[in-house]
């Protein structure tokens, strides 16, 4: 069965201080990774696309990366406005538009 | 360039009603697809229409049902409201170019559905 997996499930930092969220994944054909950031009664803001192990994208603070199994966000020297809910998601062989999701990573950087 | 849009934004139901939700995607973008987010489940898919056609179905229930039209723009409907219907019902939109796998798609703000 297909399935992402975020951790941890919530993370609380101070400002400035970075650290990596991680998005695991068990797929039977991996068509693309995706991270979004998700606000509180909003939708989910596209951050990066990565469709090959080894693939690095970068924007502002945020830099993810892209494994076998694995991808990582990483975020460097936080703000309090980087407190959201992050979201990975893959796509599949199968079904080429159909998104999997995890279940997330709340984040809250405190000042 | 304008965003993903959802009309309503919100919504209240009763049980055994029904709703209708409408998306109107990016211009140029003749993908769309419905999610459903829940605090339980997250965001699961529900369906993806391209060029009028359903391609892609998610593991839910016959009630819930979309159409696209000419236009690109999609709408959903759930028939005979559940409880458990209540939840946020994302749009996203994409270009589908088909060349290196799943395009990146691009949200709306969302629907929020209560069922009463």
């Amino acid at each position: 069965e297909d399935q992402v997996t975020q951790s941890p499930e919530a993370l609380r930092l101070q400002e400035g201080e970075s650290s990596s969220l991680n998005c695991s994944y068990t797929v039977s054909g991996l068509r693309g990774l995706f991270w979004y950031r998700q606000d509180p009664g909003k939708g989910p803001e596209f951050l990066f696309t990565l469709y090959s192990a080894g693939e690095e994208k970068e924007k502002e603070r945020l830099k993810a990366t892209l494994t076998k199994k694995e991808s990582f966000l990483h975020i460097t020297a936080p703000k309090p406005e980087d407190s959201a809910t992050y979201l990975c998601a893959v796509g599949l062989i199968q079904g080429a538009q159909k998104l999997v999701f995890g279940q997330g990573t709340r984040l809250t950087i405190n000042p | 360039k304008a965003g993903v849009t959802q009309t309503p934004r919100y919504l209240i139901k009763t049980r055994g009603q029904q709703v209708t939700l409408s998306c109107s995607p990016i211009s140029g973008h003749r993908s769309v697809s419905w999610y459903q987010q829940t605090p339980g489940q997250g965001l699961q898919f529900l369906f993806e229409y391209f060029s009028e056609t359903q391609r892609n179905k998610g593991n839910f229930p016959g009630r819930f049902s979309g159409r696209q039209f000419s236009n690109s723009r999609s709408e959903m409907n759930v028939s005979t409201l559940e409880l458990g219907d209540s939840a946020l019902y994302l749009c996203a939109s994409s270009l589908f170019t088909a060349t290196r796998g799943t395009d990146t798609q691009y949200f709306g703000p969302g629907t929020r559905l209560t069922v009463l």
